[in-house]
């Protein structure tokens, strides 16, 4: 049992480099998000999903990109990479409503330094 | 303008004490409080949550309590054991997808044996 699962756990990029962080979950959840932890904070919301093929802005939306192609799949692309960026990522997926907000599990997260 | 707030950046407790970490929030639109629990190196566990329409959920050694005039939440861990020793996250919902969920800067809880 899987559950939500981050890849890479770890990464250091150049500032301007491009990459993808891969998220996937096997819970049959409809909806997915990501979001970032810098130290000494809470988690941000930065793109969201409710089902394959609808995603939505969250808190902190600029310089990355989603898409949900597949109820399983909720990829991250950071389009240019920016100092800025570096921070802890962390991807989650839930069912939706079931007559109360149901609560989110959460991946290991991705630890990101751009340089 | 931060809209949940956890104003306890740690809190120390003995072991078999009552551990209280509280959480207050601004936007009166919040309907659904969860709290999470985490660990270093791992993602955030759910841990209680509360629906605006109650004033306390229970489960176990956890217990949320929620004023909703003082716009004020708290959970109460009794008693406290060492494994709680975690950070733990309030977070808050204003629609029916927990996935949209802000979250407070969290508390680090130690519990000393």
């Amino acid at each position: 049992n899987a559950g939500v699962t981050q890849t890479p756990k770890f990464q250091v990029l150049k500032t301007g480099q491009s990459m993808t962080l891969q998220c996937a979950q096997d819970m049959n959840h409809e909806y997915m998000s990501w979001y970032r932890q810098d130290p000494g904070m809470g988690l941000r919301l930065i793109h969201y999903s409710v089902g394959a093929g609808i995603t939505d802005q969250g808190e902190v939306p600029n310089g990355y990109n989603v898409s949900r192609s597949t109820t399983e799949d909720f990829p991250l692309r950071l389009l240019s990479a920016a100092p800025s960026q570096t921070s802890v990522y962390f991807c989650a997926s839930s069912y939706s409503w079931r007559g109360k907000a149901q609560p989110q599990h959460f991946g290991d997260g991705t630890r990101l330094s751009i340089l | 303008d931060q809209q949940v707030k956890q104003n306890s950046p740690s809190l120390s407790v003995q072991e078999g004490r009552i551990s209280i970490l509280n959480c207050d929030y601004t936007n009166s639109m919040f309907d659904y409080f969860l709290w999470y629990k985490k660990y270093p190196a791992e993602g955030p566990t759910f841990l209680i949550s509360i629906s605006s329409i109650k004033d306390k959920n229970e489960d176990g050694r956890f217990t949320v309590f929620l004023n909703k005039s003082a716009k004020h939440l708290s959970l109460h861990i009794v008693p406290s054991q060492p494994g709680d020793s975690a950070v733990y996250f309030c977070a808050a919902s204003g629609d029916t997808n927990a996935g949209k969920s802000t979250f407070g800067d969290g508390t680090t809880l130690t519990v000393k044996p």
